[in-house]
């Protein structure tokens, strides 16, 4: 079973602050994922990356970064957090391939205050 | 342009009843399309997916090509099927990443 693992379920921040989320997982997946989770807007993705140190921005990469130095983690950056970055984010894995599914951590709520 | 629309925000049924969850897609080209759920405190977890015609926890879609659309349905809903649903689709337009719906929140009433 792939176990997808994101390092905190919750965490508090303060504006301006440098913010790392991390994410591991288990079933050599060359495809991860970071998304944002937000009430009536479901899932939007941040960015994704296919490969070690490569990277492909999704579609609100603003104000974020990311780093895949080895293939099972893949960390997410706000690189200096501001109030509206206040939600859930959400980490997948997903093998090469058509119609293959992403596996997801269990999410980090993360507060910027 | 590529899309899923889940028009729902918001479904509340009795226990008992059917369900149906509305998906429709704008795509060109040929689209894998998934359902995803979340439960209450647990994980967004892969609930079935077209190709594989299989019925999961009593839940069917069928891929609708003329109408664009990929309902799930379940004629009997239970409890335990509170939850909040996605409808999503990937294909070689989007590079297999997945396009997802905005989600649709399932109540189910005792």
């Amino acid at each position: 079973d792939v176990k997808v693992t994101q390092s905190s379920r919750y965490l508090v921040k303060r504006t301006g602050e440098k913010v790392f989320l991390e994410c591991v997982q288990d079933m050599d997946h060359e495809n991860m994922f970071w998304y944002r989770q937000d009430p009536g807007l479901g899932l939007r993705l941040i960015y994704f990356s296919y490969d070690v140190k490569m990277k492909e921005k999704g579609d609100i990469p603003e104000g974020y970064s990311v780093s895949r130095e080895k293939k099972e983690r893949f960390s997410l950056i706000l690189e200096s957090a501001s109030t509206n970055q206040t939600s859930m984010y959400l980490c997948a894995s997903m093998s090469v391939g058509s119609n293959q599914p992403q596996h997801f951590g269990d999410g980090t709520r993360l507060s910027i205050l | 342009a590529q899309r899923v629309t889940q028009p729902e925000k918001l479904l509340s049924v009795f226990k008992g009843a059917p369900v149906e969850l509305k998906c429709n897609y704008s795509y060109s080209g040929s689209p894998e399309l998934f359902w995803y759920v979340q439960y209450s405190r647990q994980r967004l977890q892969l609930l079935l997916r077209h190709i594989s015609r299989e019925s999961i926890k009593g839940f069917t879609a069928d891929l609708n090509k003329g109408e664009t659309s990929f309902h799930l349905k379940k004629p009997f809903a239970q409890e335990e099927d509170s939850a909040m649903y996605y409808c999503a689709l990937s294909g070689a337009n989007s590079n297999y990443q997945l396009i997802w719906g905005a989600g649709t929140k399932l109540i189910i009433k005792p």
